[in-house]
């Protein structure tokens, strides 16, 4: 079956503008997890949804960064006032639920001008 | 909070050699863990996972990774290494106390070079 997707695959912007990432999850997968991929800090959690609700947020970075989940399926990640240091790589991934093998999408690729 | 160790950055290995990857995590009870592996330009690929049970678990394209809780270790090994492994390999410990499998949190990787 499809997996994760994500778009678009690549973005440039530039500094100060506001940004949108999407990720399509499994279809039937009731949790979404986004994770930030970047040289100097790893592979670091974001922001994990269960259904359309987000019961941990804690690695937003700022107040900057939001997520929202629309019917149990579609996420965006919105960054807003982007600046150079948001420029990493954006994963989601998704599992059929919070206690489930987490997979990943291809990523979104951030650069931030 | 977890933590996981990847005390390896780089290594290199000669195609057919055998290979272990090391990983060390820091959680004050069993975790669950995982083994992700990434090629360049590449999402994360699952290869294997230990929730519970048996503590040598197999993977696919042949790994294998032995949980040893005396040692909080999850090292993974392949046998004979292919040139198509060559990647970067994620160690990820997942917490269990709340009963859930979210907020993966990752090593730094280890980025597996194969000589021909």
């Amino acid at each position: 079956g499809a997996g994760v997707s994500q778009s678009p695959s690549n973005k440039v912007t530039e500094k100060g503008k506001d940004v949108e990432l999407r990720c399509d999850p499994i279809s039937g997968h009731t949790a979404l997890y986004w994770y930030r991929q970047s040289l100097g800090q790893g592979l670091e959690f974001l922001i994990y949804f269960q259904g359309n609700s987000a019961p941990d947020k804690s690695g937003l970075p700022s107040d900057r960064f939001s997520a929202e989940r629309t019917g149990g399926s579609v996420s965006t990640l919105t960054i807003q006032r982007t600046q150079q240091e948001d420029s990493a790589v954006y994963l989601c991934a998704s599992s059929r639920d919070y206690t489930d093998t987490q997979y990943f999408g291809p990523g979104t690729r951030l650069t931030v001008l | 909070a977890q933590s996981v160790t990847q005390p390896d950055i780089h290594i290199t290995v000669s195609e057919g050699a055998s290979l272990e990857l090391r990983c060390n995590y820091s959680y004050g009870a069993t975790p669950y863990l995982f083994w992700y592996v990434q090629s360049p330009g590449q999402g994360l690929q699952l290869l294997l996972k230990y929730f519970s049970g048996d503590t040598l678990v197999q993977g696919i394209k042949g790994f294998e990774a032995e949980f040893k809780r005396s040692q909080s270790s999850f090292n993974l090994r392949k046998p004979s290494v292919h040139w198509s492994d060559a990647a970067e390999y994620f160690c990820a410990v997942g917490r269990r106390d709340t009963g859930t499998a979210s907020k993966l949190t990752f090593g730094t990787g280890t980025r597996l070079q194969v000589t021909l």
